[in-house]
């Protein structure tokens, strides 16, 4: 068991349906990341929060918004999306915000968009 | 910038028999580490070893082992004896270490072998 916790599990939404993405770790750790995983595609960065600071944004379209609000929690509000927006959405979370720290990673959302 | 290349997109072997999933990496930073992370079908990566770029001993848990070679810029990993439950996606990544750089505490993963063990 990593610690890290989303749901919901999977999510299926229309273009213009308003949803949120949630995810909590349970290790004590202050960074906190997004990732979106596309099918025959490498996992793609989404956006960094240390210490509830979001430290990066991955040229990510505007109809995703993320939210920290502790380092505990971190959302992710989804809003008008595309079909190509279809993915797994990983949560994943670290000691720190440096190179070193490995992450660990939550199970997904699986996001359908019709 | 940094890039992760796993040529082998899929491997396929029957149960005990050997495999070695490759991993070249490249990065201007003298200073990075490099990541091993498997993904079972219940979809959640976790986390196999980390390795800095000082560290060029290789290293083995169980019947995995990790052979680093900064000369090859390659981080390869072998399970031995393979078993069913390693049947997974394997993922290697990179992360830079020099502050100031573009691409700091950003990981990047490459694009994933597909492991099946047949049994």
């Amino acid at each position: 068991e990593t610690g890290v916790t989303q749901t919901p599990r999977h999510l299926v939404m229309g273009m213009t349906n308003k949803k949120s993405l949630k995810c909590e770790q349970h290790l004590g750790h202050n960074a906190m990341y997004w990732y979106k995983q596309s099918a025959k595609k490498p996992l793609e960065l989404m956006f960094v929060y240390n210490f509830k600071e979001q430290t990066e944004n991955n040229s990510v379209p505007s109809r995703f918004s993320p939210e920290c609000p502790n380092s505990s929690h971190l959302f992710l509000h989804l809003h008008t999306l595309q079909p190509e927006d279809s993915a797994l959405y990983l949560c994943a979370s670290s000691q720190g915000g440096g190179s070193r720290y490995e992450q660990y990673f939550g199970p997904g959302t699986r996001l359908t968009v019709t | 910038a940094q890039k992760v290349t796993q040529a082998q997109t899929e491997i396929s072997v029957v149960e005990k028999e050997d495999v070695t999933l490759d991993c070249v990496y490249e990065t201007r930073d003298t200073t990075y580490y490099l990541f091993w992370y498997k993904q079972p079908p219940s979809g959640e990566l976790v986390f196999l070893i980390r390795r800095n770029s000082f560290d060029e001993q290789n290293e083995i848990s169980g019947r995995y082992s990790w052979n680093f070679q900064k000369s090859t810029s390659s981080f390869n990993f072998t399970i031995t004896a393979s078993q069913v439950v390693d049947s997974a996606v394997y993922f290697c990544a990179l992360s830079e270490a020099s502050a100031g750089g573009t691409s700091y505490g950003k990981l990047t993963f490459g694009q994933g072998t597909i492991l099946t063990v047949h049994p």
